[in-house]
C-alpha cells in the first residue's frame, strides 16, 4: 500500500480555487487514488476517483500525472460550506482503505 | 436511497455495561463496514463484512463484538469497555469488495458517539 503524504491543514476564501496535493511516491501499478471529504461529526463521503491524467466530476477534478507519483485534488470555487478534511488515499491493502491523515482545509468569507 | 443509519447516535456506557451500536443499510451492498475514529485522526478500520462473513478483522480486542444477522444490518457488541475506547464509530458499506484495482466507493454513516465513563 502506497503511503500518502498531503498537507496538514490549508486556509482559502470563499470563490477560489483549492488545490490538495497527496504524495504517495510508492504507488503500485493496479492502485487507484481516491479522496474522501469528511465534515465535524459526519462520516466520510466520496468525492473522486481516478487512475491516470484527469478525471472531473459535479464536485472536483482529479489530477495525476504520468508517474503517478502524486495527485491534485481542485475544488473549484468553494464555498463555505466545504470547510473539512479532505483524505487521500492511495491503493488497496488487502481489500482495505487506510485513511491518511487528511488535510484540513478552511474556507473563509 | 443512499443512506446508512447507525443507532444510537450518542451512548455512554460504563465500563461494566454491555450495549450494542446497530448499523443498517438498503443499498443492496455486500461489504459492511466498522471504523473507530477518535478526535482529529483519521477513520481506522475494525471490521469487514463480506456477504455477511466476517472477512477482515484488524487485531480488534475481543471486548469489541461484531454480527451481521442479514445482508442489511451489522451490530457492534460492546462489553467491559475501557475509557479509551471512548470515540466515533463508523459505520459503512459498499457494493462489493476487491483487493486491488479501483475502489467501491464505501458509504458511511454519521456514526456513533461513544463514552466509555
Amino acid at each position: 500500500l502506497a503511503k500518502t503524504t498531503q498537507p496538514i491543514s490549508m486556509d482559502s476564501y470563499e470563490g477560489q480555487e483549492v488545490n490538495i496535493t497527496c504524495s504517495h511516491n510508492n504507488i503500485a501499478t493496479n492502485d487507484y487514488i481516491t479522496w474522501y471529504q469528511q465534515f465535524p461529526s459526519q462520516g466520510p463521503r466520496f468525492i473522486i476517483q481516478g487512475y491516470k491524467t484527469k478525471v472531473t466530476n459535479e464536485v472536483a477534478s482529479l489530477f495525476i500525472p504520468a508517474d503517478r507519483k502524486s495527485s491534485t485534488l481542485s475544488l473549484p470555487r468553494v464555498s463555505l460550506s466545504d470547510t473539512a478534511v479532505y483524505y487521500c488515499l492511495a491503493g488497496l491493502q488487502g481489500g482495505k482503505l487506510i485513511f491518511g491523515q487528511g488535510t484540513e482545509l478552511s474556507v473563509k468569507p | 436511497d443512499t443512506e446508512v443509519t447507525q443507532t444510537p447516535k450518542h451512548l455512554v456506557m460504563g465500563m461494566t455495561n454491555k450495549k450494542s451500536l446497530k448499523c443498517e443499510q438498503h443499498m443492496g451492498h455486500r461489504a459492511m463496514y466498522w471504523y473507530k475514529q477518535k478526535a482529529k485522526k483519521p477513520p481506522e478500520l475494525m471490521f469487514v463484512y463480506s456477504y455477511e462473513k466476517l472477512s477482515i478483522n484488524e487485531s480488534v480486542p475481543s471486548r469489541f463484538s461484531p454480527e451481521c444477522p442479514n445482508s442489511s444490518l451489522l451490530n457492534l457488541h460492546l462489553h467491559a469497555l475501557q475509557p479509551e475506547d471512548s470515540a466515533l464509530y463508523l459505520c459503512a458499506s459498499s457494493q462489493g469488495g476487491r483487493v486491488q484495482g479501483p475502489t467501491y466507493e464505501q458509504y458511511f454513516g454519521p456514526g456513533t458517539r461513544l463514552t466509555v465513563t
